[in-house]
């Protein structure tokens, strides 16, 4: 099993512009969650879905930010217009079932994104 | 509302024994521990689905008191490959906001 699978592994980007986080979540789980690692909040849960369906999004900071998942093996997490307090590592993972207080969450690379 | 671990940090010496502490103000459903080396995704560990079960994997181990709504983590005879961030974590509901504990950065040295 190849994984979560997140891409791009790293962003370089300028205030302003338009970004775009991608992940694939391991075959057959059903459960998808977007975190932000940064060193003054540590991890945070940003979005969380089950079957496609967005189920919490409370941890979203703002508007600029938004999650689709089209289909069961992929995600995207969009931010726009990106500012500098953006720059964190973004991670994906993925569980099984539901996403309940039993299950495993496989996390992907993360990628690094910097906003100059 | 993010479960506090302490130590903050730790450095241990190869063979000594360590423990990380997790409490949450709230009631918890389960515990989940991760560790997460520099510059890499968090790894899952174990876990903790009732009040008062114990688990262990080689000379890693956790324990859950639900009363008191904390859980220990504890790492016997460390070995160099222990080095890295500790995060407990857990659904703060029976829903599905989970959150991270502040974490605690361990290192062993020779």
């Amino acid at each position: 099993d190849a994984g979560v699978i997140q891409s791009p592994r790293h962003e370089v980007t300028e205030m302003g512009q338009e970004v775009t986080l991608r992940c694939k979540p391991i075959s057959g789980h059903n459960s998808l969650f977007w975190y932000r690692q940064t060193m003054m909040r540590g991890l945070e849960l940003l979005i969380y879905f089950n079957n496609n369906v967005p189920i919490d999004d409370s941890g979203m900071p703002e508007d600029r930010f938004s999650a689709k998942m089209p289909n069961a093996s992929f995600s995207t997490l969009k931010i726009q217009p990106s500012e500098p307090r953006d720059s964190a590592v973004y991670f994906c993972a993925s569980s099984l079932g539901a996403g309940g207080p039993e299950e495993t969450q496989y996390f992907g690379p993360g990628t690094r994104l910097l906003v100059l | 509302q993010q479960p506090v671990q302490s130590p903050q940090a730790v450095i241990l010496r190869e063979g000594e024994d360590a423990v990380i502490n997790c409490s949450s103000s709230k009631a918890l459903y389960s515990v989940h521990w991760y560790r997460q080396k520099h510059g890499e995704a968090p790894v899952f560990l174990m876990i903790l689905l009732k009040g008062g079960e114990q688990k262990g994997h080689e000379k890693i181990s956790a324990s859950f008191n639900e009363k008191k709504q904390q859980s220990s983590l504890y790492l016997t005879a460390s070995q160099l490959s222990y080095s890295g961030t500790y995060f407990c974590g857990t659904p703060m509901n029976t829903g599905n906001q989970f959150y991270f504990g502040t974490g605690t950065s361990l290192t062993v040295i020779p």
